[in-house]
Parts: C-alpha cells; sequence; structure tokens
C-alpha cells in the first residue's frame, strides 16, 4: 500500500493548458509539500501545508495554486502552462519536523 | 541563504571499493542535516538525520557523520544495489515549519 502517491505520473501538455496534479497520504502525517525538482536534478520546495494551514509559500508565480482539503491530500494546479515548467514534481508528507517521505513524482512535459 | 554544495558530482566505484561523498553547508543555525537515496525514476528515500557535530549514524554498508561545516556519508565495500543518486538536505533555525535545502546530490554508479 503506497504510503505518498501522486496522479498522474506523467503529464504532456501544451503551453497555455491548465492541469492539475493530485497527492494522498495514508501515513497520517499533519504536513505535506509540493517540491519541484528541474533538469539540473535541484529539488526546491514549493508549497507546504500543516493541517490545511499554508505555511510554507515559496517565491512561486501565481499560476501555480495549491489545495489541501484535508490533512491527508494535497493538490497543485497550475495555470497557463509554460515551458519552464517543465519537471518533476514531487509531493511529500512528513509528522510535523519530522523526515520527509517523498511520492514517486509526477513528469510534466509543456511543449 | 542557506546553500548546500555536494561533491563530486558522480563518483564510479567497483564493487567493494569504499568511499566517501561530501555535503558541505552554509546555514543559519542548524536543525537537521538530512541524507536521502533517489533511484531512477523515484522519489527521495530517506536515510539518516543528523542534528548535532560529531553525530554518526550507520544503517547496512552506509555511515553518515557530521561536522559544523560538512557531513560525509561513507560507503563501505558496496554494491551493485548501492547504485543511485545520494541528496543532502539541510534545515534551518531561521526557516519557519519543516524547509528542506537540498544539493544537486551525486550520481553514484557501483560495477560488478
Amino acid at each position: 500500500d503506497t504510503a505518498v502517491s501522486q496522479t498522474p505520473k506523467y503529464l504532456v501538455t501544451q503551453m497555455g493548458n491548465d492541469k492539475s496534479i493530485k497527492c494522498e497520504q495514508n501515513l497520517g502525517h499533519d504536513t505535506m509539500y509540493w517540491y519541484k525538482q528541474d533538469s539540473k536534478k535541484f529539488l526546491k520546495i514549493m508549497f507546504s501545508y500543516n493541517n490545511k494551514e499554508l505555511i510554507i509559500n515559496e517565491t512561486v508565480p501565481n499560476r501555480f495554486s495549491p489545495k489541501s482539503p484535508d490533512k491527508a491530500h494535497l493538490n497543485l494546479h497550475i495555470n497557463s502552462l509554460e515551458l519552464g515548467d517543465s519537471a518533476v514534481y514531487f509531493c511529500a508528507s512528513s509528522q510535523s519536523i519530522g523526515e520527509l517521505f517523498f511520492g514517486e513524482g509526477s513528469r510534466l512535459t509543456v511543449l | 541563504e542557506d546553500q548546500v554544495t555536494q561533491s563530486p558530482e558522480a563518483l564510479r566505484l567497483q564493487e567493494g571499493e569504499s568511499s566517501s561523498l561530501n555535503c558541505s553547508y552554509t546555514v543559519s543555525g542548524l536543525r537537521g542535516l538530512f541524507w536521502y537515496r533517489q533511484d531512477p525514476g523515484k522519489g527521495p528515500e530517506f536515510l539518516f538525520t543528523l542534528y548535532s557535530a560529531g553525530e554518526e549514524k550507520e544503517k547496512e554498508r552506509l555511515k553518515a557523520t557530521l561536522t559544523k561545516k560538512e557531513s560525509f556519508l561513507h560507503i563501505t565495500a558496496p554494491k551493485p544495489e548501492d547504485s543511485a543518486t545520494y541528496l543532502c538536505a539541510v534545515r534551518s533555525n531561521m526557516e519557519y515549519g519543516n524547509k528542506l535545502v537540498f544539493g544537486a546530490g551525486t550520481i553514484l554508479r557501483v560495477k560488478s
């Protein structure tokens, strides 16, 4: 049973489209995250939610909007996709300030 | 600004050839240094957390150590299945929440 699962695993779309990535964790953790891994393999935090409250919001374009309906789910919606948005997006969860558990990633390709 | 630099970028070892990966960091008050392993097409997998200089942790063929400026991941008698990218990350006292700053990673290839 997957601890942190994200869908879809692969996403190919045209510039200007809107897309969403969904994430669910069954670990009972209270904090969830979105990280972006670019072509140089750097993992950078985008957002973090603790019990549905946004607590980390890095310098990310307004086109990216996270939404946490409950503490087990964190979705990422991206409007007006650009070429530079192509990357692997990882969802993660933790119990407060404990170690992060990552999903398998969603590879987004914008054409 | 918190910064993590990992070296080397890539490392090729023969099976059984021990070596070390380096993680140098600059952080405003360290509140944890983390090592992760990432296999191709997968998410990072947690290995260790170190909190203070002098601390060491071990898991199978891996041993992580920490000083005030850097951390080492020692790999003893590696096997091909140890091939992966190893990521280092730090958490700062100055950052709210559980924000980790990652290095670019070291790609390890172990040949049999």
